[in-house]
């Protein structure tokens, strides 16, 4: 298995920006997508391949993975943003989440 | 509208199996590799296996290689999980989701959730 390491939580204020990381060896070599799960609710994806956002996502959110570190992004956070986040990337033949990220909107 | 609905979960006992099902509606489900991925109350996600669209390519967790089982049905648009030597840490909400041959592009739908309790 791969192991992906994300902050446990992650604060900010409204109408500021959010960076929930996502570390992993190498982790720049494979592509990281993203999902938000708020409480009670599936996970929804957020970000695929990096940095591509699917149809009907904000464009406050964006995706970068350099290094060791994939990063989302969410500008402009509001309080609809407050959720879990889990990155994900596959190792050879193995998809696994990092231990995901609250992240509260204060 | 894109649907999928799980179902088959239940109270089973150590050592014991269930098989889950996922039927899909509102997309060509033979055109979409699939997953199914688990969440332990008040844990993370922890994705447990992969299907290609022909079923030629599968993938498992470590967790779960040996034990469990993937399968799929094109023509009735149904994914399926047989669980088998059910342990209790295997107690979680059970999602499938529908992915994609190039893994990459992540699982973009979900269901929502069949519940699995494994206990004497």
């Amino acid at each position: 298995s791969y192991e992906l390491t994300q902050p446990p939580s992650v604060s900010v204020s409204p109408g500021q920006t959010a960076r929930i990381t996502c570390s992993g060896h190498q982790l720049g070599d494979k592509y990281v997508c993203w999902y938000q799960q708020r409480p009670g609710q599936s996970p929804v994806l957020v970000m695929y391949q990096d940095s591509k956002r699917p149809s009907g996502i904000s464009e406050r959110f964006s995706g970068s993975n350099s290094g060791n570190t994939a990063t989302l992004t969410i500008s402009g956070t509001q309080s609809m943003d407050e959720a879990d986040y889990y990155c994900q990337a596959w190792d050879s033949s193995t998809g696994d989440f990092g231990g995901g990220t609250k992240l509260t909107v204060l | 509208e894109v649907q999928l609905v799980e179902s088959g979960g239940g109270l089973v006992q150590p050592g014991g199996s269930l098989r889950l099902s996922c039927a899909a509606s509102g997309f060509s489900f033979s055109n979409h590799a699939m997953s199914w991925v688990r969440q332990a109350p008040g844990k993370g996600l922890q994705w447990l296996s992969y299907i290609t669209t022909g079923g030629d390519n599968i993938f498992y967790a470590d967790s779960v290689k040996g034990r469990f089982t993937i399968s799929r049905d094109n023509a009735n648009n149904s994914l399926y999980l047989q669980m088998d030597s059910l342990r209790a840490e295997d107690s979680a909400l059970y999602y499938c989701a529908r992915a994609s041959d190039y893994r990459p592009h992540g699982m973009d739908v979900w269901g929502q959730g069949t519940t699995v309790t494994v206990s004497s």
